[in-house]
């Protein structure tokens, strides 16, 4: 099966950086996603990891250490629109085809 | 990019009542798509991948007659939630990725239909 764990809420200042990590248990690895969703919509995608290392993209980087079962999404110039919730996802093989498993997700709450 | 339409976005209905909930590619064909259900502070949690011309394939613990799928197009996925109960209320959401489109793009979800069995 498949197991994520990440921190189910953060708290943070406008302007600053924040790290939010994902470890993850899983067969067959094939994918790390980042997701951000706000409350009651669908969630949108962020970030692809499938190679260790870091992706960065504008004010969004991720990282990925396939051995260490550990990823994590930094943002930075944090802005009050980037409170949401984040939502890991790994995308590995269970009961004999791929699919993508969700962690519970991050809540983030930017303060002024 | 790819786009995929869900629809309704909100529905109440009575309890033994059944629900229909539709998923459109808009711009692609998908011949997989996947339902998931996402309960208040929780994640989501797959319950069934959606193959064109065969059977959905169910998670586990997840009643295969009570949450009908019907993918019999390469646009459309249909989730129908019969007789359902007031702890069916949940929010449901529908995602897929364009095929040969690279993973690096990601899955593209459905807006999402929030039901609300009364």
């Amino acid at each position: 099966g498949q197991n994520i764990d990440q921190p189910t809420e953060m708290t943070a200042t406008e302007g600053a950086i924040v790290q939010i990590n994902c470890t993850y248990q899983t067969s067959g690895f094939n994918g790390l996603f980042w997701y951000q969703q706000h409350a009651g919509e669908a969630p949108t995608f962020l970030s692809y990891n499938v190679l260790d290392g870091l992706e960065e993209k504008g004010r969004f980087s991720s990282f990925l250490s396939r051995s260490k079962g550990y990823s994590y999404l930094l943002l930075k110039e944090l802005q009050m629109k980037d409170s949401a919730s984040y939502l890991c996802a790994v995308r590995g093989r269970s009961g004999g085809y791929q699919k993508v498993t969700f962690g519970i997700g991050t809540k983030l709450q930017v303060i002024p | 990019g790819a786009v995929v339409s869900q629809h309704p976005s909100r529905v109440i209905c009575k309890s033994g009542t059944s629900v229909k909930i539709e998923c459109r590619s808009l711009d692609f064909q998908a011949t997989t798509m996947f339902w998931y259900r996402q309960f208040p502070k929780q994640s989501l949690m797959l319950m069934a991948t959606s193959n064109e011309g065969s059977k959905a394939t169910y998670e586990q613990g997840v009643e295969k007659d009570k949450f009908l799928i019907n993918h019999a197009s390469l646009t459309l996925s249909t989730l129908t939630v019969t007789s359902a109960h007031p702890e069916d209320s949940s929010f449901y959401i529908c995602s897929a990725r364009e095929p040969g489109e690279l993973v690096i793009h990601g899955y593209t979800f459905g807006s999402g239909t929030r039901l609300t069995v009364v």
